[in-house]
């Protein structure tokens, strides 16, 4: 069965460091999306991504963050100089050929930042 | 603006023993709707989901919901409790915009006893 796969599953990095998640998304998917679940709090929404732009971000998404699908199928979430509150863990989501099928999510990365 | 709202936050079953984790949800419209299952150090499992087709909804693993629109509720029972099932659970429901946000709940962990 096709599935989401994330790398690395776990980063460690310095504060002010930036860092790249990538994932691989299902492959005949086309929404593709980036949650977060930091420690003992809910899984909050980070941003969508289709047809090669962010369709909808939250307001955690400012200016320190990115997406890219640099090719047909990777998909990475770049946070440009991390702060201790960006630890989590980082879910990529995919889902297939409407916004409204169910999300199939990667295993996670976790990010520690020290 | 739609939100879910799990009404345990831990639930403890002996083994063999039915599993009935609660939600209830909020939606100005007709809701789609989901249950994650989320195993230690493993990534977002789809359960099962109800996008208004029949109200009882059998997902993976035994687990079944029912969508009752009276009672704005989408419990999640299993007849039977398996070891295997201790995890933490998480309704979760997708916001009507074009983009497929997912709002999900606080969770619930589950403890299976022998």
């Amino acid at each position: 069965e096709p599935e989401v796969t994330q790398t690395p599953s776990h980063q460690v990095t310095q504060m002010g460091q930036e860092v790249i998640l990538r994932c691989v998304p299902i492959s005949n998917h086309l929404y593709f999306y980036w949650y977060r679940q930091i420690l003992g709090q809910k899984v909050e929404f980070l941003v969508s991504f289709y047809n090669n732009e962010i369709s909808e971000k939250s307001e955690i998404f400012d200016d320190q963050f990115s997406v890219e699908r640099p090719d047909g199928s990777n998909f990475t979430l770049k946070i440009r100089s991390t702060k201790l509150e960006d630890s989590a863990m980082y879910f990529c989501a995919s889902s297939g050929q409407t916004s409204g099928g169910a999300k199939y999510f990667g295993p996670g990365t976790r990010l520690t930042v020290t | 603006a739609q939100s879910v709202t799990q009404l345990d936050s831990h639930v403890s079953v002996s083994e063999g023993t039915p599993v009935l984790l609660r939600c209830n949800y909020s939606s100005s419209y007709s809701p789609s709707l989901f249950w994650y299952v989320q195993h230690p150090n493993k990534g977002l499992q789809l359960l099962l989901k109800y996008t208004s087709a029949a109200t009882l909804v059998k997902g993976i693993n035994g687990f079944e919901a029912e969508f009752k629109k009276s009672e704005t509720s989408f419990h999640l029972t299993k007849p039977s409790a398996h070891m295997s099932d201790a995890a933490e659970y998480f309704c979760v429901v997708r916001s009507t915009d074009s983009w497929g946000k997912l709002q999900f709940g606080a969770g619930t962990q589950v403890v299976v006893t022998p």
